[in-house]
């Protein structure tokens, strides 16, 4: 299995919601990545999670809060967010941040916040 | 300051003509040097990375990539292009010493005309 799994695909959440997104890897990795990709920008870096530890934080709002329950998990957990965070919500995982050969990313979530 | 550009946004090439898109870095010691793929509505493939050793690396999908130290660069190549291969490419670097940090370029949107 050579997939990062994203859930859900698509989700529309008002300012006032909370919601999760969700990641899910089995190929043993303990690196795992949060981006966010506005359309037709690059990815930009959020959250670097190194053996379940957060281990780089690119001074995101905090209405962004990122958890990694087990080497296999990563969640974004979204709460009173704006309409400027719509964006497509990466995830990605690597075999550590040591080791950086190949970051293998999933489809994204699709976040629209009206 | 630190950076990594793609100089062209968007690159138009002829089914069957050779490619090449370019990627400058700027940074004080040669970071780990990436180029990823993107598909519409789709998260990121890996083509080819260099860390050290022979400046000329092979890819998947028939692409290749000369680091040259003198000109700070790591263009990509392809000699023959395929309809298949249009999408936005990126380049991408991790500074030397900062581990877990993939840092995007801009991007370069790749059409191919039949």
């Amino acid at each position: 299995d050579t997939e990062v799994t994203q859930t859900p695909k698509h989700l529309v959440m008002g300012m006032t919601n909370k919601k999760s997104l969700k990641c899910e890897q089995h190929m043993g990795h303990r690196a795992m990545y949060w981006y966010k990709q506005k359309a037709k920008k690059p990815p930009e870096l959020m959250f670097v999670y190194s053996y379940e530890k957060l281990s780089i934080n690119e001074s995101v709002p905090s209405r962004f809060s990122p958890e990694c329950p087990n080497s296999s998990l990563l969640n974004l957990h979204l709460h009173a967010l704006q309409p400027e965070d719509s964006a497509l919500y990466l995830c990605a995982s690597g075999r550590d941040t040591e080791k950086l050969g190949k970051l293998f990313f999933g489809s994204g979530t699709q976040l629209s916040v009206l | 300051a630190q950076s990594v550009t793609q100089p062209d946004i968007h690159i138009t090439v002829s089914e069957g003509a050779s490619l090449e898109l370019r990627c400058n870095y700027s940074y004080g010691a040669t970071p780990y040097l990436f180029w990823y793929v993107q598909s519409p509505g789709q998260g990121l493939q890996l083509l080819l990375k260099y860390f050290s050793g022979d400046t000329l690396v092979q890819g998947i999908k028939g692409f290749e990539a000369e680091f040259k130290r003198s000109q700070s660069s790591f263009n990509l190549r392809k000699p023959s292009v395929h309809w298949s291969d249009a999408a936005e490419y990126f380049c991408a670097v991790v500074p030397y010493n900062q581990g877990g940090k993939l840092i995007f370029g801009q991007g370069t949107e790749l059409s191919v005309k039949p």
